[in-house]
């Protein structure tokens, strides 16, 4: 099953914060959290593999409850290279692939 | 990080032809390449995982007859698209896990356009 996130979208000034939440109804055994631009591949962020995790990737970091099955990716004073479509992908134990959710367009103005 | 290519990036066929996509992982060896399709303001989703030296396993509604995939040595798995119809059109991404943590890589994608 698809995981769900939240928001669907969100628009922001130029070093406003976000925060983009992804849960799913099973057991996490990892969250992978990517960044895609428009009409490229996504680009890797960071992943999550323990519960109560959290990393940091320069002002863009992420935590994850494993009991709660939820992971939520924070961006700090964001940029306007921040813009994409940023997707949590949920891994499935040992079968290493990867379900996407529905994706959060995050849209950063000047 | 590890680096995965694919080719072609853009393709233009005629419905009723076959389309072969390449994706090859360049400086790490992969056994297993997994394969997606994403449409419009789409997710990604997941068709099927390639495994060298064995068959692929196909996601449910993929039809394994029309997505054709080969995993021909540790750097590379190509998916043919059999009999191409213009609702195949697509953006073709493919990825590989890399390193202790297995994060996946994505290849560019390959944007199909059937006429």
């Amino acid at each position: 099953q698809q995981p769900v996130q939240s928001p669907q979208a969100v628009i922001l000034r130029e070093g406003e914060d976000a925060v983009i939440n992804c849960s799913s109804s099973k057991a996490l055994y990892s969250v992978h959290w990517y960044r895609q631009k428009h009409g490229e591949a996504p680009v890797f962020l960071m992943i999550l593999l323990k519960g109560g995790e959290q990393k940091g990737h320069e002002k863009i970091s992420a935590s994850f409850n494993e009991k709660k099955q939820q992971s939520s990716l924070y961006l700090t004073a964001s940029q306007l290279s921040y813009s994409g479509t940023y997707f949590c992908g949920t891994g499935r134990g040992s079968a290493r692939q990867l379900t996407f959710g529905s994706g959060t367009q995050l849209t950063v103005l000047p | 990080g590890a680096v995965v290519s694919q080719h072609p990036s853009r393709v233009i066929c005629k419905s009723g032809t076959s389309v072969k996509i390449e994706c090859r992982s360049l400086d790490f060896q992969a056994t297993t390449m997994f394969w997606y399709r994403q449409f419009p303001k789409q997710s990604l989703m997941l068709m099927a995982t390639s495994n060298e030296g064995s068959k692929a396993t196909y996601e449910q509604g993929v039809e394994k007859d029309k997505f054709l995939i080969n995993h021909a040595s540790l750097t590379l798995s190509t998916l043919t698209v059999t009999s191409a119809h213009p609702e195949d059109s697509s953006f073709y991404i493919c990825s590989a896990p890399s390193g202790g943590e297995e994060t996946q890589y994505f290849g560019p994608g390959t944007r199909l356009l059937v006429l």
